[in-house]
């Protein structure tokens, strides 16, 4: 089983601001098989990106996914109001299909 | 538009059994591997189960395998997920999501807004 770390937990910004999240899998991974997701409070989860860099249907360019092997990375240029969320990583190529814990981007 | 409703989410005691169902529409339903997720009060994603579309492949997370069973009726574009021997600890809201593929190895590209499902007694 793949277990994804997450960090940091907690990331306090500014609207304006870039933020840099990290995804760390405990062994070596597909990235054709890695996700990121967004959860804003009180709603359902968003898909960002799917292969770990493939933006999903309506995801502004503002948020970029990078990363190979067990190191991934979701950036998040000049966040925006709407941006102060939760961001899960996960992972897809083999059951159990793992989350990682999540960073939340809380407004400074 | 994608649209999935989850529905049959309620308080069941422990030991009980609960089927939720998720109504899908807005995409070709059989050609797509369909999820469900859950979220415990206050914590974070969990996976639960998959079920692909053409050969029906199903997977299960560990904490409900054997418990839980996931199917699908494509003739009226619904996903099905029959939880037995249910504990407290499955206590969560529970998500529908449509697979960004035909595959079980897919992502959740669409989410239901959720079920809560409240095992006790």
């Amino acid at each position: 089983e793949i277990v994804l770390t997450q960090s940091p937990g907690t990331l306090s910004l500014s609207p304006g601001e870039r933020a840099t999240l990290s995804c760390r899998a405990s062994q070596s991974v597909d990235t054709n098989y890695l996700a990121w997701y967004q959860q804003r409070p009180g709603q359902s989860p968003r898909l960002l990106f799917y292969a770990a860099s493939r933006r999903a249907t309506g995801i502004p360019d503002r948020f970029s996914g990078s990363g190979s092997g067990t190191d991934l990375t979701l950036t998040i240029n000049r966040l925006e109001p709407e941006d102060f969320a939760v961001y899960y990583c996960q992972y897809y190529g083999s059951s159990p299909f793992t989350f990682g814990p999540g960073t939340k981007v809380d407004i400074k | 538009e994608v649209q999935l409703l989850e529905s049959g989410g309620g308080l069941v005691q422990p030991g009980g059994s609960l089927r939720l169902s998720c109504a899908a529409s807005g995409f070709t339903f059989y050609n797509y591997a369909m999820h469900w997720f859950r979220q415990a009060p206050g914590k974070g994603l969990e996976w639960v189960s998959v079920i692909s579309s053409n050969d029906y492949s199903t997977y299960y997370g560990d904490s409900v395998k054997g418990r839980f069973t996931i199917s699908r009726d494509d003739s009226k574009n619904m996903v099905f997920l029959q939880m037995n021997s249910l504990r407290a600890e499955d206590t969560a809201v529970y998500y529908c999501a449509k697979g960004s593929s035909e595959y079980t190895s897919s992502a959740g590209d669409h989410w239901g807004q959720g079920s809560l499902v409240t095992v006790s007694s």
